[in-house]
């Protein structure tokens, strides 16, 4: 079954415990990216990557890292976690660059910083 | 920067009526546009992309129309039923990130 795959879907931490949030997709998809939802915010972008290697950063990338050594996996690194990055995250990937292709999303993470 | 707006942000409708979801953007340079549908405590689920050239999809009870120009999309809902209760978000593309609304969540009372 063609997929976006998150792990883990529900973390609690505490501030300053730096965490991996994993994310795998089995569709050859070239391009992947990282989502966070808030109330009242929405979704906002916060980091993509157009292939291996090229990664770039969305509208809210401060407190994030994300790194693409093989096509199939994009995690995103929090170095040192804190409250305000309590958030719901998605992963998310398309064949090509979003300007023409259609975006599949990960059943998404839920992360409580404390 | 494109901002991207949703009305309304919530409906409630009685099953088998039909129903229009709006959505405008300020930025009229996009590449595509692509309406969503997310149940509580789920992912997303892609339901209709459209392209900057084309005016409108289709996809079973679902029409979504673009006019670029005036930066509005709508998606139309055929004859809802109680399964179409979820949020709907749109989501614009003007380069290689994506833009959201803050969706419309929608209730089908049986």
């Amino acid at each position: 079954e063609a997929q976006v795959t998150q792990n883990p879907r529900y973390l609690i931490t505490v501030t300053g415990k730096k965490l991996t949030v994993t994310c795998s997709q089995n569709m050859n998809h070239e391009y992947m990216s990282w989502y966070r939802q808030d109330p009242g915010l929405g979704l906002r972008q916060i980091y993509y990557s157009m292939n291996v290697e090229v990664t770039d950063k969305g509208d809210v990338p401060e407190g994030y890292k994300v790194s693409r050594k093989e096509k199939r996996n994009f995690p995103l690194i929090l170095e040192s976690p804190s409250p305000n990055q309590t958030s719901l995250y998605f992963c998310a990937s398309s064949l090509g660059g979003t300007s023409s292709y259609e975006q599949y999303f990960g059943p998404g993470t839920r992360l409580t910083v404390t | 920067k494109q901002e991207v707006t949703q009305i309304p942000a919530a409906l409630s409708v009685p099953e088998g009526e039909n129903l229009v979801l709006n959505c405008s953007f300020t930025d009229s340079a996009i590449y595509n546009l692509q309406w969503f549908r997310q149940d509580p405590g789920k992912g997303l689920t892609s339901l209709l992309l459209i392209q900057s050239s084309q005016r409108e999809q289709t996809s079973g009870r679902l029409n979504a129309s673009l006019d670029k120009s005036s930066g509005r999309s709508t998606l139309y809902i055929a004859a809802s039923q109680p399964g179409d209760s979820a949020t709907y978000l749109c989501a614009v593309n003007a380069g290689n990130m994506l833009t959201f609304g803050g969706g419309t969540r929608l209730m089908v009372k049986p």
